[in-house]
């Protein structure tokens, strides 16, 4: 599985749009970029997801880097109910589907 | 549309003792997965099944550690003996059948196990 890369926190202020950042350097050409967060005592949510044309969704907007080498959800107005772990996931357009998560990113959001 | 159904939601015992977990996915989704997440980790993907074949079992301890799915629906994970260092949060989740790499998974609240 190829692997992304996270930074562990992030931290936030309310009604701030916020940038979460992901690494997959050895990405391929037929990996999907997957979002999914997790709220405090939850279990993990989709997101958004995308292949290498930006994406917007009513929750997020994903950007994806033209070399596809690293990715951004944006978050354009944080409130305190989207504090949670954030992550990043690739996952391989054929095949087992399987969905495998790294640490992710721990967002703090500020009121 | 109701939810990936878990039971129960926490459960205590001690270690050499067993445990299973049930798992009820959405109507309809042949695909289901089994997690294990310990505090302060993101979710270990234990076991996945489509329909009620093992699609990945890779990371499933099976000296002590085994999932079923019968008629391709509900979903049992069972513990057996169970270790200190089993103490996690059981999630399953479940997804309609593949559909590009896009395809939403759906998780459960998740079973909070404690072996003391």
């Amino acid at each position: 599985d190829a692997k992304t890369t996270q930074p562990n926190s992030m931290e936030s202020n309310e009604e701030e749009p916020v940038h979460l950042p992901c690494n997959h350097s050895t990405i391929s050409g037929t990996d999907y970029i997957h979002w999914y967060r997790q709220l405090p005592s939850q279990g993990p949510e989709y997101v958004i997801h995308g292949l290498t044309s930006n994406v917007n969704n009513r929750m997020a907007s994903l950007a994806i880097a033209e070399d596809r080498k690293s990715s951004t959800l944006i978050l354009h107005r944080a409130t305190l109910r989207d504090a949670a772990v954030y992550y990043c996931i690739l996952r391989w357009i054929q095949g087992a589907q399987k969905l495998v998560f790294g640490q992710g990113t721990r967002l703090t959001i500020n009121p | 549309e109701a939810g990936v159904a878990q039971s129960p939601r926490y459960k205590i015992i001690e270690k050499r003792q067993s445990v299973a977990f049930w798992c009820n996915p959405i109507s309809g989704h042949a695909t289901l997965y089994w997690y294990q997440q310990i505090l302060g980790q993101g979710p270990k993907l234990l076991i996945q099944f489509q329909n009620n074949g093992v699609v990945d079992d890779s990371q499933l301890p099976k000296d002590r550690f085994s999932a079923e799915r019968l008629k391709g629906v509900d979903s049992t994970l069972k513990i057996q003996p169970a270790k200190l260092e089993d103490s996690a949060v059981y999630l399953c989740a479940s997804s309609l059948p593949f559909r590009g790499a896009g395809t939403e998974a759906f998780f459960g609240q998740g079973t909070r196990l404690t072996v003391v």
